[in-house]
């Protein structure tokens, strides 16, 4: 069985830093792009970051690019995202995804229930 | 970068009912469309894939269409299980943009 689990949230000051780790199992985690998405609190599903299967090209959204860094441990089947200079925009739950694909559609098939980042003095 | 809007922003409707949430992308897309479904507290679900492709193990009352800059997706027959909120997501480009969402509350 395919899981995802999120770990590492908490509540942070701005400025701050935090590592979040996705433990994935169930599957050939070397094999899968990794992406990370977050939600607001009430609000919708925003697309935060992607790394490919060897970890060598990561992409960010423009609100975290120079602050967040994505990563990997194969050995470990653990997807990180390290998040640095923490502002209250980016309070969100954050989700770790799958990127499966057919042919030439890609999509997300399997998520992490999210773990809850809190920026705030 | 592409962006997603979906309407309508939230919809009622009681079980057995049949319902369509519309996507519209802001350059064409071709059908790299999926839709997600998503309950408070719940990993966010994968329904459709390219459009109109029905992932494994989803029930055959969802349904997607479309191509270019509109998609739709179709519930047939509401279930008291399909109270949620449904994201649009394009695959076609980086950022890979979530349209905002549709939240189908009960009647």
């Amino acid at each position: 069985e395919v899981q995802l689990v999120e770990s590492g949230g908490g509540l942070v000051q701005p400025g701050g830093s935090l590592r979040l780790s996705c433990a994935a199992s169930g599957f050939t985690f070397s094999s899968y792009w990794m992406h990370w998405v977050r939600q607001a609190p009430g609000k919708g599903l925003v697309w935060v970051s992607r790394i490919n299967t060897d970890g060598s090209s990561t992409t960010y959204a423009d609100s975290v690019r120079g602050r967040f860094t994505i990563s990997r441990d194969n050995a470990k089947n653990t997807l990180y995202l390290q998040m640095n200079s923490l502002r209250a925009e980016d309070t969100a739950v954050y989700f770790c995804a799958r990127r499966d694909q057919s042919n030439n559609w890609y999509y997300f098939d399997f998520w992490g229930q999210g773990t809850l980042v809190t920026v705030s003095s | 970068d592409i962006q997603m809007t979906q309407s309508p922003s939230s919809l009622s409707a009681s079980a057995g009912d049949r319902v369509t949430i519309t996507c519209r992308a802001s350059q064409s897309i071709g059908t790299h469309l999926n839709w997600y479904q998503h309950k408070p507290g719940k990993a966010p679900k994968l329904l459709i894939y390219a459009s109109s492709n029905l992932q494994s193990g989803v029930p055959s009352r969802f349904s997607g269409s479309g191509s270019g800059t509109d998609f739709t997706l179709t519930i047939r027959s509401l279930q008291p299980e399909d109270f949620a909120t449904y994201y649009c997501q394009q695959s076609y480009s980086i950022p890979r943009n979530f349209g905002q969402g549709t939240k189908l509350e009960i009647k």
